[in-house]
């Protein structure tokens, strides 16, 4: 149980178009998800914070207005890089929480990598 | 926000245990420590979960001393495919400001 599922795993664009990045909880309700950018031999860095219904909490130094999340079911969460560039390209990875028992655990996506041309 | 400490790497070989601690000095009382591997192009994996004391499961254990301001995964016997990088993380209840920090490059040599 607890899955996560992200879309796509890659993808390829050219400079200045937007792409979407899904994250899907399969079997279970998640009121917050996470959104993660993370670089060749580096750490995850935490994006945001996306809550469902409601405006997503970025951290410093995110662009919101670049990094567009909606959070608009318990089971969708979506990332939309905005005329993306060659910088944007990195490997993004969402996480939902789930909640059973008293434990509190993340559950992450695959990941989806994109290159911007 | 507890912020972790990891070494950066680690070499081990086939068959050996390895111990990874994880430093996490202003952990609040509410906050559980996790373990997750990664594996490149990958996301995080869950591994292991504990408040304090020991826990164990079928794939690793985690030992939490009383202060809890560290922590310590061990992996019995590891194998090749245990090559990957492990993070520790301190999540409260709140789910509140989930930093990842360096996490540990574990390299197994046969």
């Amino acid at each position: 149980g607890a899955v996560v599922s992200q879309h796509p795993s890659w993808v390829i664009c050219k400079s200045g178009t937007s792409v979407k990045i899904e994250c899907r909880s399969l079997d279970f309700q998640a009121t917050t998800m996470f959104w993660y950018r993370q670089f060749p031999k580096q750490s995850l860095m935490l994006m945001a914070t996306s809550n469902e219904g409601s405006k997503a909490t970025y951290e410093q130094g995110v662009e919101k207005d670049k990094f567009l999340i909606n959070h608009a079911s318990l089971t969708l969460s979506t990332l939309t890089v905005t005329s993306a560039h060659p910088e944007d390209s990195s490997f993004y990875i969402c996480s939902a929480r789930r909640g059973f028992s008293g434990a509190n655990v993340l559950t992450f996506g695959a990941g989806s990598r994109l290159t911007v041309l | 926000l507890a912020k972790t400490t990891q070494p950066i790497s680690m070499d081990s070989y086939e068959g050996q245990e390895v111990n990874i601690t994880c430093s996490h000095n202003n952990i609040a009382t509410n906050d559980y420590i996790t373990w997750y591997q990664q594996f490149p192009s990958q996301g995080p994996r869950f591994i292991i979960q504990g408040y304090k004391t020991k826990v164990t499961n079928e794939v690793a254990s985690l030992f939490i001393p009383a202060d809890r301001k560290s922590s310590t995964l061990s992996l019995p016997r590891v194998s090749l495919s245990d090559t990957a990088v492990y993070y520790c993380l301190v999540v409260n209840t709140g789910f509140q400001k989930l930093v990842f920090g360096t996490g540990t490059r574990l390299l197994v040599s046969p």
